[in-house]
Order: C-alpha cells, then sequence, then structure tokens
C-alpha cells in the first residue's frame, strides 16, 4: 500500500523569505500523480500544485515550485518570497492511476510565516 | 468556490445519536471521497464511490456507512455517535479515471458530538 509521510510537523519562515516543505512516499508503482495542498486557518483544502510522476519537470506555479527526485519517492514544496497570507497547514498527496485511484494524505506540516 | 457542496456545515449531537451527512459533487465528476480531520490531524480516508459504486475503504468504523445516489451525491451515515467522532467531515470529487485532475474539497461538516 502506499504511504506518504511529511517529516516535519512544524516549520518557520521570516517574511520574503524562502522555504522547503519534505514530503516522502512509498508505492511500487511507475506512474503516479503528486499534489500539494494548502489549508488556511478557513480550513478549505486548496490545491497549490499538482506534478505528473512522469514528466521529469519540476512543476511551477508563481511563488510556489516543487522539486520532484522520482528515484528517491520525494516532493518537497519550495515557497519563495513567503507572504503572511502563505501561513496554513500544508498537505502532500499521492494519487494512485490503477485500482482505486484513491488520495492519499500526508499528515502535514503547519507553516509559520514571521513579520 | 470548489463546486463541492456539503451540507450541513455544522452539527451538534449527543453521543448515541445518528447523524447524516450530504454531499453533493462538482458536475461532472463522477468519484466522490470522504475524509475526516480530528483536530490539527492530517485528513484519514474513510470511503471512495466511483459513479454509485464502492470503490475503495479505508478506515472507515463498522458504526458509519455510505452511499453514492443515481444523481452522483453521496450521503455519509455516521451511527452511534462517540465524542471522537467529533471532527470536520470532508466530502471531496473528482472526475475520476487517469486523468491528471486533484481533488476538488467541499468546506467540511464540523461534526460535534457533546
Amino acid at each position: 500500500a502506499q504511504t506518504v509521510t511529511q517529516s516535519q510537523p512544524e516549520m518557520s519562515v521570516q517574511e520574503a523569505e524562502t522555504v522547503t516543505l519534505s514530503c516522502t512516499y512509498d508505492t511500487s508503482e511507475s506512474d503516479y500523480y503528486l499534489f500539494w495542498y494548502k489549508q488556511p486557518p478557513s480550513r478549505q483544502m486548496i490545491l497549490v500544485i499538482r506534478q505528473e510522476a512522469y514528466k521529469q519537470q519540476n512543476a511551477t506555479e508563481n511563488r510556489f515550485s516543487v522539486n520532484f527526485q522520482k528515484a528517491a519517492k520525494s516532493f518537497s514544496l519550495k515557497i519563495s518570497d513567503s507572504q503572511l497570507g502563505d501561513a496554513a497547514m500544508y498537505f502532500c498527496a499521492y494519487r494512485s492511476l490503477s485500482g482505486t485511484y484513491k488520495y492519499i494524505f500526508g499528515t502535514g506540516t503547519r507553516l509559520k510565516v514571521l513579520a | 468556490d470548489s463546486g463541492v457542496t456539503q451540507t450541513p456545515k455544522h452539527l451538534i449531537t449527543a453521543t448515541g445519536q445518528r447523524v447524516t451527512l450530504r454531499c453533493s459533487p462538482r458536475s461532472g465528476d463522477l468519484s466522490v471521497y470522504w475524509y475526516q480531520q480530528s483536530l490539527d490531524q492530517g485528513l484519514q480516508f474513510l470511503i471512495q464511490y466511483y459513479n454509485g459504486e464502492e470503490r475503495a475503504k479505508g478506515n472507515i468504523l463498522e458504526r458509519f456507512s455510505a452511499q453514492q445516489f443515481p444523481d452522483l451525491h453521496s450521503e455519509l451515515n455516521l451511527s452511534s455517535l462517540e465524542l471522537g467522532d467529533s471532527a470536520l467531515y470532508f466530502c471531496a470529487s473528482s472526475v475520476g479515471g487517469t486523468g491528471l485532475t486533484e481533488a476538488f474539497f467541499g468546506q467540511g461538516t464540523r461534526l460535534t458530538v457533546v
């Protein structure tokens, strides 16, 4: 069974600085999708970025980018020029492309942004 | 607005009672997922439906059940409620299949068992 691990329960970053959130996963599949979701205090789950495993190029969305290392099964999220509004819980998620296609989430990393 | 609608937004009930949470997926989405999030915890996968049929089961208690109806809306039934069932229950939907599509989440139903 697939698992997703986020080893950093909490991270802090100074406003305007860069922070990297870690995510590792375990799977025997060769094709899958990976996602980062943000959950602000409102508790709404918001997609930040997504990555297809067969693509070597790292996904980028404005200030958010990923470092996808398929062999290492690592999928970290880099937030550049951090803003106060980035403060939230961040969840890494894995989506299988066989069987059930379900989404498996990590335990989350709480990001604090310091003014 | 994700397009996924969950009702009610808040629910307060007593131990031993039964409640039903409702989810309307985005238009066109065939897959519905239910997740439970306890305070400051991650999302625990409960169950998934695809086009009316159960596709996957996670850590769902026997006291909990769900179904997806022909119009694709889904209901999660929680019975013999205990204090520990207090949590935020999310419904998410996606197109399903192999396309690169994220799960779109509703705003959740906050259940408080007293």
